[in-house]
């Protein structure tokens, strides 16, 4: 069975740094393209950054970009995404999410984990 | 960056209804165009992919048309299951954007 199980959200001050974990398992993890979406309170989905199977090529939304960081470790079959300098616009719940390759879709997200950044 | 603009915003239909949510691109994405359905609370969840594929476990009331910049899903025959949001995105080129979301509500 598929599972994406993410971790590490918090409340947070503005300012501050967050590492968030997406742990994965139920398939062959590496040749899977990863990604990060977000969705504020009563808002929706909003792109974050995407990851290659390689872990060398990434892609970041313009609002992240410079301050978020997307990683992984096939190793240990997970994904990362360090947030510095968060915003109270961070605010949101952030789902980890898989995707085979090109020409497909996000094919299965997890639970997500949310990050609250205020004073 | 390529805008994603979904009508109607809510959609207040029946059960057994036919629905049809709109999708338009600002630019031609290469027929790179997924639905999925989220629920209160929930992640969302894949539909349809490449415009028309149905994703594996779909039910079949589920389908995707469209190519260049106007796409639609239809639910063939609305169930109280379908109630939810619905959220079209492309991702022919970075960044990925999303459609603002369809809310279908009962009528």
């Amino acid at each position: 069975e598929v599972q994406l199980l993410e971790s590490g959200g918090a409340l947070v001050q503005p300012g501050g740094s967050l590492r968030l974990s997406c742990a994965a398992s139920g398939f062959t993890f590496s040749s899977y393209v990863m990604a990060w979406v977000r969705q504020a309170p009563a808002k929706g989905l909003e792109w974050v950054s995407t990851i290659n199977t390689d872990g060398v090529s990434t892609f970041y939304a313009d609002s992240v970009k410079g301050r978020f960081t997307i990683s992984r470790d096939n190793s240990k079959n997970t994904m990362y995404l360090q947030m510095n300098s968060l915003r109270a616009e961070d605010t949101a719940v952030y789902y980890c999410a898989k995707k085979f390759g090109y020409g497909y879709a996000l094919d299965y997200w997890g639970q997500g984990t949310l990050v609250t950044v205020s004073s | 960056d390529i805008q994603m603009t979904q009508s109607p915003s809510t959609l207040s239909a029946s059960i057994g209804d036919r629905v049809t949510i709109t999708c338009r691109a600002s630019q031609n994405i290469n027929n790179w165009l997924a639905w999925y359905q989220q629920k209160p609370g929930k992640a969302p969840n894949l539909l349809i992919y490449k415009a028309s594929t149905l994703e594996s476990g779909v039910p079949s009331g589920f389908s995707g048309s469209g190519s260049g910049t106007e796409f639609t899903l239809t639910i063939s025959c609305l169930q109280p299951d379908d109630f939810a949001t619905y959220y079209c995105q492309q991702y022919d080129n970075y960044p990925w954007t999303f459609g603002q979301g369809t809310r279908v509500e009962i009528k």
